[in-house]
């Protein structure tokens, strides 16, 4: 199976800050990488798929990058209701894998 | 609204069987795959299988830990999708979600998924 790495596991930051999660996999996925976002006790959101491709209604504050096995999410302008965690996904493989998750903390 | 509700979970002892069901709404089921996706408290998320559209096969794919023992299938007639789980560890404790596959590319030899819209999720324990 491919592995999914982010780094870093938990990201404290302030409101209005940028911040960037890194995913890294295991082999090339070229740019069949998902991203999302989890409140506690919610289902996860989907925010990005194809890498950088944003999903309808997600906010533009949200931006993915990357292809191969090096992917990035940026959040531009960190707002309150962006303190959850987040997970990318590869779907290059029929047996997907999901990152560990990134939690993203109130500094 | 497009919509999917887990039903079914539940406590279950060890050994024994649990069938989930997803309930989709305000789309045309039968033209999505379906995958399952679990999470144990305090843990990340672990994809578990998934099931094709009937119109590029209906086949499924099983994540190694459940293979052998989950079987996913459809009933595009009702709009549900089912996870039936054999054989049940502890170890299979956790939420599990259904989430809508949207097909969202294909090269010659495989297309390619992703989870666009996701139920709130069903509990199911496996202890004595």
């Amino acid at each position: 199976d491919i592995q999914m790495t982010q780094s870093p596991s938990t990201l404290s930051a302030s409101v209005g800050d940028r911040v960037t999660i890194t995913c890294r996999a295991s082999q090339s996925i070229s740019y069949w990488l998902a991203w999302y976002q989890q409140k506690p006790g919610k289902a996860p959101k989907l925010l990005i798929y194809k890498a950088s491709s944003l999903e309808s209604g997600v906010s533009s504050r949200f931006s993915g990058s990357g292809s191969g096995t090096e992917f990035a999410l940026t959040i531009s302008g960190l707002q309150p209701d962006d303190f959850a965690t987040y997970y990318c996904q590869q779907y290059d493989s029929y047996s997907r894998t999901f990152g560990q998750g990134t939690k993203v903390e109130i500094k | 609204e497009v919509q999917l509700v887990e039903s079914g979970g539940g406590l279950v002892q060890p050994g024994r069987s649990l069938r989930l069901s997803c309930t989709a709404s305000g789309f045309s089921f039968g033209d999505y795959a379906l995958s399952w996706v679990r999470q144990a408290s305090g843990k990340g998320l672990e994809w578990v299988g998934f099931i094709k559209s009937k119109r590029y096969g209906g086949t499924t794919e099983y994540a190694a830990p459940v293979k052998g023992r989950f079987t996913i299938s459809r009933d595009d007639s009702k709009s549900i999708a089912y996870l039936q789980m054999n054989s049940l560890k502890t170890e299979d404790t956790a939420v599990y979600y259904c989430a809508r596959d949207r097909r969202g590319g294909v090269r010659i030899t495989q297309d390619y998924y992703y989870m666009d819209v996701w139920g709130k999720g069903t509990t199911v324990t496996v202890s004595s």
